[in-house]
């Protein structure tokens, strides 16, 4: 099947930190990649929607210049939380579709982010 | 228009049981519908999809029944397991965009 990773599983910072979470779909190429937040006992919301080569396109809310999104190749994304305050603590979860099957996403493991 | 919603938002069954887990839908624009199962702390499993030109979609012990006209579709789970016990998810997409629009969650307990 189709494996997504994630780096790093976990990460607790400062508040007013950044920090950078990587998503890697591992066999195969993932022309596009999601991110998701996910609270606990919730549903997973949309953060954005990565292309590889191009800007990403953030849902409403989702403030662009705190959570910066890079897709550099087809088969890495980057997310990256600006000056992370306590709020930001959440499961970040990213997902990759696959090329050839046009609509299954596989989803990485999650990061747990934790600010203090 | 863009929401599914899903119920029940938990659910209990003894081991050898039938779960069942309902999503209905308004956005007749969908056009792909996949489960998803999430252990803690982990992410998301894609477990069986279907699309609308079929009404069922057997995988194992999983089954998907889908009712177009109704815009409904659930996930059974049959002879279900302790080891099932996770939240399940259902979602749609449409377009090619292909964004996911999560239902809300069913934690299921599957009692040994």
């Amino acid at each position: 099947g189709a494996v997504v990773s994630q780096h790093p599983s976990r990460v607790i910072c400062k508040s007013g930190t950044s920090v950078k979470i990587e998503c890697r779909s591992l066999d195969f190429q993932a022309t596009t990649m999601f991110w998701y937040r996910q609270f606990p006992k919730q549903s997973l919301m949309l953060m954005a929607t990565s292309n590889e080569g191009s800007k990403a396109t953030y849902e409403q809310g989702v403030e662009k210049d705190k959570f910066l999104i890079n897709h550099a190749s087809l088969t890495l994304s980057t997310l990256t939380v600006t000056s992370a305050h306590p709020e930001d603590s959440s499961f970040y979860i990213c997902s990759a579709r696959v090329v050839r099957a046009g609509y299954e996403q596989y989803f990485g493991p999650g990061t747990r982010l934790t600010v203090t | 228009q863009q929401q599914v919603k899903q119920s029940p938002q938990s659910l209990i069954v003894q081991k050898g049981g039938i779960s069942i887990i309902n999503c209905a839908y308004e956005n007749t624009a969908f056009d792909y519908f996949p489960w998803y199962q999430q252990f803690p702390g982990k992410g998301p499993a894609l477990l069986i999809a279907i699309r609308p030109d079929v009404s069922e979609k057997k995988e194992g012990r999983f089954t998907i029944s889908f009712n177009k006209s109704a815009k409904q579709f659930s996930l059974h789970i049959m002879d279900s397991q302790p080891g099932d016990s996770a939240t399940y998810f259902c979602a749609a997409s449409a377009g090619s965009a292909r964004q996911l629009t999560f239902g809300s969650g069913t934690q299921l307990t599957v009692l040994p």
